[in-house]
């Protein structure tokens, strides 16, 4: 069974820095492709960062980029996304997700996902 | 603003039919296959449709999608309670090289 367990929300300042992480089972973690997406209150999905199966090609939404990076752990079977510079506009529920394939594909199961708060 | 655009709600009565639209552009629908997300009330997104008209397992045939040029849509026949969701269509988009969602559609089954 696939799981995707989200961890590392929290309240920040803005500015400030976290690093929110992601850990799969269920599936072999390195064959697969893995997003981030972002969800604010009560609003839409936002793509936020994807990286391949490797890890050898990472993408990321332009609000993000500069600011944010992604990486994965396949000895840990665990997916990261390092946020710096965090703004208001960051406050979000935070999902991992995994993809069928290619970081362009499907994204066929996600986390629960994790809050981040970006507030004084 | 969302990259596709999706109407904000729709609703019908139990047993009928919903129609969820999603317009997009060359780079991205035009180009790329289309999934659609179901995300019901205090719950992560599921995924419900992908490559333009495919379930994944466990999915009933209630649930049907398609794809015409830059457009895709979300039929849900049979229109059931527990149907009441917020759906989301999404692809990849090309020129801005990462995913892109539309604004989602809130069903409401009246």
């Amino acid at each position: 069974e696939v799981q995707l367990v989200e961890s590392g929300g929290d309240l920040v300042q803005p500015g400030g820095s976290l690093r929110l992480s992601c850990a799969a089972s269920g599936f072999t973690f390195s064959s697969y492709a893995m997003n981030w997406v972002r969800q604010a209150p009560g609003k839409g999905l936002e793509w936020v960062s994807g990286i391949s199966g490797s890890g050898g090609n990472t993408y990321f939404a332009d609000s993000v980029k500069g600011r944010f990076t992604i990486s994965r752990d396949q000895s840990k079977n665990t997916l990261y996304l390092q946020m710096y510079s965090l703004r208001a506009e960051d406050t979000a529920i935070y999902y991992c997700a995994k993809t069928r394939g290619y970081t362009s594909s499907p994204l066929d199961f996600w986390g629960q996902g994790t809050l981040v708060t970006v507030s004084s | 603003q969302s990259v596709l655009t999706q109407p904000p709600s729709v609703s019908a009565a139990p047993g009928q039919k919903v129609t969820i639209s999603c317009s997009g552009s060359s780079s991205n629908i035009g180009n790329n296959y289309v999934s659609w997300y179901q995300q019901l009330p205090g719950t992560a997104p599921k995924l419900l449709i992908y490559d333009n008209d495919k379930r994944p397992s466990g999915i009933p045939d209630r649930f049907s999608g398609s794809k015409s040029g830059t457009s895709a849509t979300l039929d849900i026949t049979g229109l059931q309670t527990g149907d009441e969701a917020d759906y989301f269509c999404g692809t990849w988009d090309t020129s801005l090289s990462g995913g892109v969602f539309g604004g989602g559609t809130k069903v409401t089954v009246l």
